[in-house]
């Protein structure tokens, strides 16, 4: 049973870089694309970004500029970066395992609770 | 505001069936799959529809998807009280090089 467990920082500083990993339990990590998604309070799903531990990260292009994914095959995890936050980046974030052929996305985290404030 | 259109809210008494539409365009629908996504309250997304009209193992019969053009549609049949939830349809559009979602539809039983 593949299970993923995420954490970070749940209270950031505006301006400060947002610090997110998950880690993969019981399952391939090579063999599949690994996001990350948010929603925002009250919100919709956004979708971050995504990445594999053989080909480049691809992001939101409206994040483009702020947001790094970066994998550590040896831990068989994954990170999210956010930098220069503000209180538009609070938002419940999901780490998620997306299937290849169906663009999907079939195992996801529990969340974590990121609060941007002063 | 989303690419994706869905209809903020629906609703149906148990037994009934439910349609729930997304509506997108030639930059995204027409040309990608589409899936869905079931949230109850507090919780994960979970997958409810991939590939359009494909279920995952454990998704009940009673869910069923289809696509058309450049639209899709979630349809649960004998609605059930625990089928309250938000669902989310998704795509990848073209036009933005982003994965995208609709803005949700919360589900009244």
């Amino acid at each position: 049973q593949v299970r993923l467990q995420q954490w970070g920082a749940g209270h950031l500083q505006p301006s400060a870089t947002l610090s997110l990993t998950c880690a993969v339990y019981g399952g391939s990590f090579s063999g599949y694309y690994w996001s990350w998604i948010r929603q925002a309070p009250g919100k919709g799903l956004e979708w971050l970004g995504e990445s594999n531990p053989s080909v480049s990260a691809i992001y939101n292009p409206s994040l483009k500029t702020r947001v790094t994914i970066s994998m550590d095959t040896s831990k068989n995890q994954f990170s999210l970066n956010l930098r220069s936050v503000t209180a538009a980046d609070t938002a419940v974030y999901y780490c998620a395992r997306m299937i290849v052929g169906a663009v999907a996305y079939d195992i996801w985290g529990q969340g974590t609770k990121v609060t941007v404030s002063s | 505001q989303s690419v994706l259109t869905q209809p903020p809210s629906a609703s149906g008494t148990p037994g009934q069936r439910v349609t729930i539409s997304c509506s997108g365009s030639s930059s995204n629908i027409e040309k990608n799959i589409v899936n869905w996504y079931q949230q109850l309250p507090g919780t994960a997304p979970r997958l409810l529809i991939y590939s359009n009209t494909q279920r995952p193992s454990g998704v009940p019969d009673r869910f069923s998807g289809s696509k058309s053009d450049t639209s899709a549609s979630l349809t649960i049949n004998g609605l059930q009280s625990d089928d309250e939830a938000d669902y989310y349809c998704a795509t990848w559009d073209d036009s933005l090089n982003a994965r995208v979602f609709g803005g949700g539809t919360k589900l009244t039983v």
